[in-house]
């Protein structure tokens, strides 16, 4: 069975810092990973989706790395702004689009 | 352009009353749709999964049902609540490719339920 590990859970940073939220997944026979942000009460909006042959993906200020092989991947936040708090979730497909998900990284960036 | 709705926003029951939660799509044909519930403390779990019309997988025992009566309308219910029914529901959409699907999940802005 398919396990997602988020780490850290909860991070506090200062705007304009550099940070980067890992991924740990258990099982490396997944089709792609998808990285979520969920603001509080709200749905999720998708941010990056790296495919399983691919080792980045990267999106303005965001970029995603993954290690199929040794279940790993990061996202790194550049330059982080008070608008980037939010909760970070890190989802494998493992087919038919069925995720995965990790609990998340909780984010706060204060001004 | 595809658009995914999910009612109501919020709702609050009783333990023992019946439910039902609807989620459509617009703007796109044959989505799979999937069934998400995220419990306090929790992550994000899988409850239901339809990649056509009257097919329903489901991934963990559990109080509740989904139906996919329409190729766009997903529903999940159930006939009576459990105070461990509560929490954040929602719905989420993928372009069909079978097995291999590589396309983003899309989702709801979700339902929060409260069992009293």
């Amino acid at each position: 069975k398919q396990e997602v590990t988020q780490i850290p859970a909860a991070l506090s940073v200062p705007e304009g810092e550099n940070l980067v939220l890992n991924c740990s997944f258990t099982d490396s026979a997944i089709y792609n990973l998808q990285w979520f942000r969920q603001d509080p009460g709200k749905g999720l909006t998708s941010l990056l989706l790296i495919q399983s042959s691919q080792r980045e993906q990267t999106s303005g200020r965001l970029n995603a790395s993954l290690d199929k092989s040794s279940g790993r991947s990061t996202l790194y936040i550049a330059a982080s702004q008070p608008g980037d708090s939010a909760t970070y979730l890190c989802a494998v497909n493992s087919g038919y689009s069925t995720l995965t998900f990790g609990k998340g990284t909780m984010l706060l960036v204060s001004p | 352009s595809q658009t995914i709705h999910q009612w109501p926003a919020t709702l609050v029951q009783p333990v023992g009353s019946p439910l039902s939660l609807e989620c459509t799509v617009e703007g796109t044909s044959n989505p799979n749709l999937y069934w998400y519930r995220q419990a306090a403390g929790r992550g994000l779990q899988l409850l239901f999964y339809s990649v056509g019309i009257g097919q329903i997988s489901s991934e963990v025992p559990q109080n509740l049902s989904a139906s996919r009566p329409q190729d766009r309308q997903f529903i999940l219910s159930s006939k009576k609540l459990l105070l461990s029914d509560s929490g954040f529901y929602l719905c989420a959409w993928t372009p069909w490719q079978g097995a291999s699907a590589k396309n983003i999940q899309y989702f709801g802005a979700g339902t929060r339920l409260s069992v009293l």
